[in-house]
């Protein structure tokens, strides 16, 4: 398996543009999971699904980000309109049942809104 | 929110050193794990203890659960330069499957 695929691994935008973002979980996992990782504040829970149901939102941290999964294969990450505040390293994850098996995360994208 | 507190935040040593970063939470967890991040990456899971007083060793590194579940230690025997990352730790709040994680510990190993 190549693992959880993100894309892009590199995003600048002007501040108002809006952005989305990519990630392929891992055939066969049932979880899948956003974060987001400043220096401030570590690494962040925004969503997370299970068997493409959206669980808990409750880390979105505003109404310009939405998050969907139209099939096990595949999530976006959408932000709109964008805001400087929002550059960070986006993470996506995916797990098996339980979060005990461990998360295997993707590469990564890096936001930087300017 | 449950939260993991890491320390140290930095830290520097030089090959062959021994060294122990720490985990730390008022909160009881079901289990604890350990990742490992390079920059430029995604964190990549090292360990997961489950029993209180848990050891578990994997080549250099020994990883150990609090009796109480609620901290952690890592434990690393003569550094070596590929040992340099960010040290995560991360708590399974109880019936959940969620993971909270740590800032981390941000280590550097010198040749």
């Amino acid at each position: 398996d190549a693992g959880v695929i993100q894309s892009p691994r590199h995003e600048v935008t002007e501040m108002g543009q809006e952005v989305t973002l990519r990630c392929k979980p891992i055939s066969g996992h049932d979880y899948l999971f956003w974060y987001r990782q400043t220096m401030m504040r570590g690494l962040e829970l925004l969503i997370y699904f299970n068997n493409n149901v959206p669980i808990d939102d409750s880390g979105m941290p505003e109404d310009r980000f939405s998050a969907k999964m139209p099939n096990a294969s595949f999530s976006t990450l959408k932000i709109q309109p964008s805001e400087p505040r929002d550059s960070a390293v986006y993470f996506c994850a995916s797990s098996l049942i339980l979060a005990a098996y461990g998360y295997t995360f993707g590469s990564g994208t890096r936001l930087t809104v300017v | 929110t449950q939260l993991l507190e890491q320390s140290p935040q930095f830290l520097s040593i030089q090959e062959g050193e021994n060294l122990t970063v720490y985990c730390n939470s008022s909160s009881v967890f079901s289990s604890l794990q350990w990742y490992r991040q390079e920059p430029g990456e995604g964190p990549v899971l090292l360990v997961t203890v489950v029993t209180g007083g848990e050891v578990k060793k994997l080549k250099r590194l020994t990883f150990q659960f609090g009796d109480a579940r609620k901290d952690s230690s890592l434990h690393i025997t003569a550094a070596q330069p590929g040992d340099t990352g960010l040290y995560l730790c991360a708590g399974e709040d109880s019936g959940y499957s969620t993971l909270t994680f740590g800032k981390g510990t941000m280590l550097l190993v010198s040749p």
